[in-house]
């Protein structure tokens, strides 16, 4: 079975700063990733996605994230965070008509 | 518009009681599937359906249940409600069952059990 971990559960983080958000997976095979983000009180959004090729992929919003099979991660960044990045993020795996999400990281932007 | 729509939004139940959350998707989407949202968890699969008439387990099933008599509409009960099953519920579904599509969710159907 597919797991997601998410080491960090909050990241406070300046605005005009660069984020980055960790995700590592556990699958056998070759995974399909995604990044969706929450905004608070609405329903998750896709930012990316990674199925095959190049290891690097552009999302919305100025998002990218990076495919590294050898470290079995998937994190995402983004060079100059806005205000409105505030939100919570998640990771997911995807795999036999199911994803799993890991825990999620709260992102908090301060002025 | 297009979407999944999940009603009720807001729901307050007591300890034993049945209810229905609804969930409705006008995409001709063939897979739909139930999360759950706790703090610290993020979504967890309760149910899924890759068509109608089919439906399966997901991660968490205990205390839930689901039927799909449509395409277009896929219901989660829960027929009686414990403390445990306060949650955040997101309803999403895509086009067929390739994991690589991407899911298209819900608003949440918040449910509180006293």
């Amino acid at each position: 079975a597919q797991s997601v971990t998410q080491p960090d559960i909050h990241i406070t983080v300046s605005e005009g700063a660069s984020l980055e958000l960790r995700c590592n997976y556990s699958y056998g095979a070759t995974p399909y990733l995604f990044w969706y983000v929450q905004s608070p009180g609405q329903g998750l959004q896709l930012l990316l996605k990674y199925f095959s090729g190049d290891t690097l992929v552009q999302g919305i919003k100025g998002f990218e994230a990076e495919f590294k099979r050898s470290q079995s991660s998937f994190n995402l960044r983004k060079p100059s965070v806005h205000w409105s990045d505030a939100a919570e993020y998640f990771c997911a795996v995807g795999a036999r008509y199911k994803l799993s999400f890991g825990a999620g990281t709260t992102v908090t932007v301060r002025a | 518009n297009a979407g999944v729509t999940q009603t009720p939004k807001f729901q307050v139940l007591k300890t034993g009681q049945s209810m229905t959350l609804q969930c409705a998707q006008d995409m001709n989407h063939e897979y739909m599937s139930w999360y759950r949202q706790d703090p610290g968890m993020g979504l967890r699969l309760i149910h899924y359906s890759v068509g109608a008439g089919i439906t399966d387990q997901g991660e968490v099933p205990n205390g839930y249940n689901v039927s799909r008599s449509t395409t277009e509409d896929f219901p989660l009960r829960l027929l009686s409600a414990a403390p445990s099953q306060t949650s955040v519920y997101f309803c999403a579904s895509s086009y067929s069952t390739d994991s690589r599509n991407v899911l298209t969710f819900g608003a949440g159907s918040r449910l509180t059990v006293l």
